[in-house]
Parts: structure tokens; C-alpha cells; sequence
């Protein structure tokens, strides 16, 4: 079934270093996703968003590139911190407001 | 600050009972709210669509019975699980778009165990 997903479930990053969160998905009627980041305990934090119509889009120390032709969407932050430890989820709206999210991918930021 | 609030944060309660949980949208309008459900270490699952005026929305698999939804008003959406069991345990978490946007705004999330 159509579905979003994720390739890594952990990723370990030393802090400073860029960290890249990738994230599949297979509806390609899609046409608007999401980044967010959950910490333990507390809901989704949005991070940033793109449409269907857009490749790349940036924000504060982070980059969401949408590669449509093989439905892959990714998340970059750069100079990570110990505070960017957390759970990200890509997310796709189909309809307004209602998201179906991918797995998940915990990162570990270490000193 | 936030935009939707959700309460309680944190609830225990025996088997059998019903728990409630509040979704509130602080500073705006939310004719539509929904209802996630996460369990530990996995993603968050859509349960249902609450819409203000009219019966939610239940996706495939959720007991409309068992989760029951009530969107009184423009700010407010309440989920009540009835009779709850051990396996009912969770992370429930609400969402509503604000009109005319994109944007879902998250609450906080209600970790409830059932004991």
C-alpha cells in the first residue's frame, strides 16, 4: 500500500558535523511534506516544510531536498547540536491537515 | 507558544474505566482535529478525523465504540477511550490545522497507562 518510510531507524552523529535523515515515500500524488522532530514525551515539532513544486527549501541550519523523480525526500541539519537529539518523521499530506507519517529515525548526537 | 493544548498530560487508570482527553485550539479556529496515536519506539498512527458539528471520521481498524470523539465546538475536540485495557496504554496525540493552512499544530500528547 502507498506508504512513507524511512531508510535508517538510528543515526549517529558527532556533534558539529552535518547530519542527512532520509525518507521514502510512494504516493507520487502527494504534494506537500513535512519534517518534524518529537522529543521523548512531547508531540511532533514542525522543523520544515515543501511542496510538490519545489526541490529544495531552506530554513535555520536545516535543508529539505525532494527528489520526486525517485520519491525521496531528505532532511539536512548542519552543525549539529546535542539539542537536535531527538526522533525526526517526514510526513505527506494528502489531505489538509491529515498526515500519514513515516517510521521515524532516532538521532544520537555525541560529543 | 503554543497553539493547541492538550490535557491531561499524563493519566493512569484502572482497566474498565473511561479516561477523557481535551484537545484545544488556544488562538484560532479549528473546525477539524485529529486524533494520532503513537506507541513506544513507533510511529504515530492517524485514529480519526473529528469534525465540529458532525461524527468523526475513523480510520480503518479503530473501534468507533471503544474511541469516542466529540468536537463541541470551533476550539475544542475530546477523546474518550471507554473501557480501557492494558493494551490501550499509549501515547495519544491531537493535531489541528489552522484554516486556510497547511500547518498541523501538535499538542503536547497524553501518555496514558492502564493498569
Amino acid at each position: 500500500g502507498e506508504s512513507v518510510g524511512l531508510h535508517l531507524p538510528t543515526l549517529s552523529v558527532q556533534e558539529g558535523d552535518n547530519s542527512i535523515i532520509n525518507c521514502a515515500y510512494s504516493n507520487s500524488a502527494s504534494d506537500y511534506f513535512i519534517w518534524y522532530k518529537q522529543e521523548s514525551g512531547k508531540g511532533p515539532q514542525f522543523i520544515i516544510d515543501i511542496r510538490s513544486n519545489m526541490d529544495k527549501r531552506q530554513g535555520q541550519r536545516v535543508t529539505v531536498l525532494l527528489n520526486k523523480t525517485v520519491k525521496h525526500l531528505s532532511l539536512q541539519i548542519a552543525a549539529t547540536q546535542p539539542g537536535d537529539s531527538a526522533v525526526y518523521f517526514c510526513a505527506e499530506t494528502r489531505s489538509w491537515g491529515k498526515l500519514q507519517f513515516g517510521a521515524g529515525t532516532q538521532v544520537v548526537v555525541t560529543p | 507558544g503554543a497553539v493547541v493544548s492538550q490535557h491531561p498530560s499524563r493519566v493512569i487508570c484502572k482497566s474498565g474505566t473511561s479516561v477523557k482527553i481535551e484537545c484545544r485550539s488556544l488562538d484560532f479556529q479549528a473546525t477539524t482535529m485529529f486524533w494520532y496515536r503513537q506507541f513506544p519506539k513507533q510511529s504515530l498512527m492517524l485514529m480519526a478525523t473529528s469534525n465540529e458539528g458532525s461524527k468523526a471520521t475513523y480510520e480503518q481498524g479503530v473501534e468507533k465504540d471503544k474511541f469516542l470523539i466529540n468536537h463541541a465546538s470551533l476550539t475544542l475536540s475530546t477523546l474518550t477511550v471507554t473501557s480501557a485495557h492494558p493494551e490501550d496504554s499509549s501515547f495519544y496525540i491531537c493535531s489541528a490545522p489552522r484554516t486556510g493552512g497547511t500547518e498541523a499544530f501538535f499538542g503536547q500528547g497524553t501518555r496514558l497507562t492502564v493498569v
